[in-house]
């Protein structure tokens, strides 16, 4: 079974642009969540996705946004790039209710702002 | 809430030994999976094991275990015969099962196995 997959891997930013990054999770798992790591802040949730559906947010700002297609895979946009959101943005899946619960990350997405 | 607790900020091991690295954590949800990921220097965040809060048993996978002692709200880690492979951060994570499933996770454990 193909692993959650995240593109692109790497992004260079400018100040005040915009960005997408897009998560494609395993066959069969309907959930997609996502997380942003910092050396600062270490590992924080920002959403999750369920059926096309946000389920649960994070404590982030309104740049901060996500949307989940029919086919499961997930894309996360942030406006108005700031420095501070510069960062390793992981993405994860899971079947979501159904033993024996395990979430699967991908590889991840380096943002880097300049 | 759900807080995880991550004493060892690093650790030094001779290959071949064992290994446990230690983790808390504190929760109000009545039923939560507990999991514990590795994180090499390429930034994949890795799943190794998982324990659910009701699981009778200490969860097994080939040479890690995990050390679940419910009453102590803990969920150590066990790598056994470790490998230079090992060396990586890890991190301790839990989540509820129904509800929000997000993943908290602790500040984790740079792990480095010593030849």
């Amino acid at each position: 079974k193909a692993g959650v997959t995240q593109t692109p891997r790497y992004l260079i930013k400018t100040r005040g642009q915009q960005v997408t990054l897009s998560c494609s999770p395993i066959s069969g798992h309907r959930s997609v969540s996502w997380y942003q790591q910092t050396p600062g802040q270490g590992l924080q949730f920002l959403f999750e996705y369920f059926s096309e559906t946000q389920r649960n947010k994070g404590n982030f700002p309104g740049r901060f946004s996500g949307r989940q297609f029919s086919n499961s895979r997930s894309e996360m946009n942030v406006s108005t790039l700031e420095l501070g959101d510069s960062a390793l943005y992981l993405c994860a899946s899971s079947p979501r209710g159904i033993a024996p619960y395990e979430q699967y990350f991908g590889p991840g997405t380096r943002l880097t702002v300049t | 809430a759900q807080k995880i607790t991550q004493t060892q900020p690093g650790m030094f091991v001779q290959e071949k030994e064992a290994v446990t690295l230690d983790c808390t954590y504190d929760t109000s949800d009545p039923s939560y999976g507990l999991f514990w990921y590795k994180q090499p220097s390429s930034g994949e965040m890795i799943f190794l094991i998982y324990q659910g809060s009701y699981d009778q048993q200490n969860a097994t996978e080939g040479r890690y275990s995990l050390n679940f002692q419910k009453a102590r709200k803990s969920a150590n880690l066990v790598i056994s015969a470790s490998q230079l492979g090992d060396s990586a951060m890890y991190f301790c994570a839990m989540s509820a099962i129904f509800g929000n499933e997000k993943l908290t996770f602790g500040t984790g454990t740079r792990l480095t196995i010593i030849p």
